[in-house]
């Protein structure tokens, strides 16, 4: 158990409806880190926030937003979703202390139909 | 941009065997890190090399770290079932980024 938790597990949606994946990181974790796997794009990063502020954007689509609250757990918010949106969901936390690795929590499973 | 490249991408190996896992990364760091992914499973870390010639073991794993030639290695020593699962590599840059290597899907057979 990485401690890391994300909420919900699977998720099954129609196109075009809009979603929220949530994550609360291990504790003492500033970092959060959002990811999408899926089997042609493999593990891509999406977007990193630090103590509530964004700090890095990868591929994140314009159509997916996210944001870290002041007690430091984070939301994804998908919309206008896709069937290519179906894909595993990660989050992950750090300490951000230089080289830290990352801990990654069990993904939200999403599948839009 | 940054690309990780990682091979083979599928292997199959008999228990007993040995091999190596390659990643190869595009740009300067000098932060590299390894995971473990069980199928439907999250990702594991395993290893964080931190430094040109960084070795780390675990087990029947170990890897390597250089850093001029922007290569790590996983050597698997004796491979037993239990390590099939897939492998990624990550460079580390600056923010604490990680950019994932394409993994390797390593299958151990008896």
């Amino acid at each position: 158990d990485s401690g890391v938790t994300q909420t919900p597990k699977h998720l099954i949606t129609a196109t075009g409806q809009r979603v929220t994946l949530r994550c609360s990181p291990r504790s003492g974790d500033l970092s959060v880190y959002w990811y999408q796997q899926s089997l042609d794009q493999g593990l891509q990063f999406l977007i990193q926030y630090y103590n509530g502020e964004e700090r890095a954007k990868g591929n994140i689509l314009e159509r997916f937003s996210a944001q870290q609250f002041p007690d430091l757990h984070s939301e994804l918010n998908l919309s206008s979703l896709e069937l290519g949106d179906s894909a595993l969901y990660f989050c992950a936390s750090s300490s951000d202390a230089p080289g830290e690795t990352q801990y990654f929590g069990p993904g939200t499973r999403l599948l839009v139909l | 941009e940054l690309k990780v490249e990682q091979n083979p991408l599928f292997l199959s190996m008999q228990e007993g065997k040995n091999y190596t896992i390659y990643c190869n990364y595009s740009t300067t760091s000098d932060r590299l890190y390894w995971y473990r992914q069980d199928p439907g499973k999250s990702l594991e870390s395993l290893f964080v090399l931190l430094s040109n010639g960084a070795v780390k073991q675990e087990g029947r794993l170990m890897a390597s770290l250089d850093t001029k030639a922007r290569l790590s290695t996983l050597h698997i020593t004796a491979a037993v079932h239990d390590l099939s699962a897939t492998y990624f590599c990550a460079v580390g840059r600056i923010g604490n980024q990680f950019y994932f290597g394409t993994g390797t899907s390593l299958t151990v057979i008896p």
